[in-house]
């Protein structure tokens, strides 16, 4: 089982729709939490962070935790061509120093 | 800020020969990742540096790779002798202490035939 489970897509919605990416870990000792957009050719960015349970917003991107049932996802609401690439979440165990585990990736395919 | 930055951003080079990569991190940035990504693999972390001092090496693969951190504003990954498989993009990045994001570079694609 890999540390960090994501499904691979393609994930193709409508523009205007809502998409949701998800991610499970497996490390119940995990704390810290992010999600990572990459455009084709491009390196990583980060776009959210979570470290509690429950939601947090920003902008048109929702992140929620639930660290009982070990799974991470990302919202993004009213989507855009704009938002196609792909969705890396990454998770810091708790005594993992500096080290973030990525999973491989979701791919995200918003159609006009 | 210029952000991180890498050399060369491509790099095609034929079995057996060494291969250096090159990071500038960002100004001030007391952490410096190398990132591997493939295809098949995903995104791994080889070696990360705190203030210039190698912190965990455990993802680096093999003998073959080594790196360094001579001083604040400069590191290098070098893979000698190079093989196939170790076509991929490799990433540099920095983080600031106590900051949250790590900022990526732009990469390195590596080509060894």
């Amino acid at each position: 089982q890999k540390e960090v489970e994501q499904n691979s897509g393609p994930l193709s919605v409508p523009e205007g729709a809502i998409a949701s990416l998800n991610c499970t870990y497996s490390d119940r000792g995990s704390q810290s939490f992010f999600w990572y957009r990459q455009y084709s050719g491009k390196s990583p960015e980060l776009i959210m962070s979570i470290y509690s349970n429950g939601d947090k917003e920003d902008g048109r991107f929702t992140a929620q935790l639930n660290k009982a049932s070990q799974y991470v996802s990302l919202l993004i609401r009213d989507s855009q061509p704009s938002d196609s690439a792909t969705y890396l979440c990454a998770v810091k165990k708790d005594n993992a120093g500096n080290m973030l585990t990525f999973g491989g990736g979701t791919r995200l395919m918003v159609k006009p | 800020d210029a952000g991180v930055i890498q050399s060369p951003r491509h790099e095609v080079t034929e079995m057996g020969q060494e291969v250096t990569l090159r990071c500038k991190p960002i100004s001030g940035h007391d952490y410096l990742f190398w990132y591997r990504q493939t295809m098949m693999r995903g995104l791994e972390l080889l070696i990360y540096f705190n203030n210039n001092v190698p912190i965990d090496d455990s993802g680096m693969p093999e003998d073959r790779f080594s790196a360094k951190m001579p001083n604040a504003s400069f590191s290098t990954l070098k893979i000698q002798p190079s093989e196939p498989r170790d076509s991929a993009v490799y990433f540099c990045a920095s983080r600031a202490w106590g900051g949250k994001t790590q900022y990526f570079g732009p990469g390195t694609r590596l080509l060894v035939l």
